[in-house]
């Protein structure tokens, strides 16, 4: 059973440009989380969603972020026009159900430059 | 601010001696925590959780124990071993709330040959 794939692995964009970042579940998971990571500190919750609906997105920065977890596909987390305070890791986390435990994948790391 | 914190940023310890790293957390309504192993340039990785109707969990290796009281959470590493040497994070979940973690921001821990 393959894990949490997140892609890009490693993204460099320049300031103001686009970044995607997406996340497959872990096969019969329907739950998806974001978090970011700054350098030396914990991961800060972003939002929450399950298949086509968004359940949390208390964390998410009111302009240039969304997420989406369309019925079919992976998960996508997009920022738009970047800046360098964006760079950081990204982190998708999945479970089958709430009220269980999650698995993260190995995160995509943004430098934005 | 975080609700969750650690008392020691780092932690140093000789192979084989047994490790305990400390977490407070300020939310008496959290019911769910979770240790996490994070190593350098990967997704955290889950090592054991514990419920608030329990004092202590085992798995292999590791205990975690929970003070309900003081609202603190410990995670003990028997003898330990250089492949333990990573940051570790303790999360806590809320009843009621939208399933998501709130982590603390990581301690350190080095394990010496």
């Amino acid at each position: 059973n393959a894990g949490v794939m997140q892609n890009p692995r490693h993204l460099v964009r320049r300031r103001g440009q686009e970044a995607r970042l997406r996340c497959s579940p872990m096969k019969g998971h329907s739950h998806v989380y974001w978090y970011r990571q700054l350098p030396e500190e914990g991961l800060k919750f972003m939002v929450y969603l399950q298949k086509e609906n968004i359940i949390d997105e208390s964390g998410m920065p009111k302009e240039r972020f969304s997420a989406e977890f369309p019925k079919e596909g992976p998960s996508i987390l997009r920022i738009q026009q970047v800046v360098r305070g964006d760079s950081a890791a990204y982190f998708c986390a999945s479970s089958p159900s709430g009220r269980n435990t999650i698995y993260f994948g190995e995160g995509s790391w943004l430098t934005v430059v | 601010g975080e609700s969750v914190g650690l008392h020691l940023p780092t932690l140093s310890v000789q192979e084989g001696d047994n490790s305990i790293i400390n977490c407070a957390y300020s939310n008496s309504a959290s019911d769910y925590f979770i240790w996490y192993k994070q190593e350098s340039g990967k997704g955290p990785q889950f090592i054991i959780d514990i419920r608030s109707n329990m004092d202590k969990r085992q798995g292999q290796r590791v205990t975690v124990l929970l003070n309900k009281t003081v609202k603190h959470l410990s995670l003990q590493i028997a003898a330990t071993q250089p492949g333990d040497s990573a940051v570790y994070f303790c999360a806590e979940e809320t009843q009621g709330g939208s399933e998501k973690l709130v982590f603390g921001k990581g301690t350190k821990l080095t394990v010496n040959p």
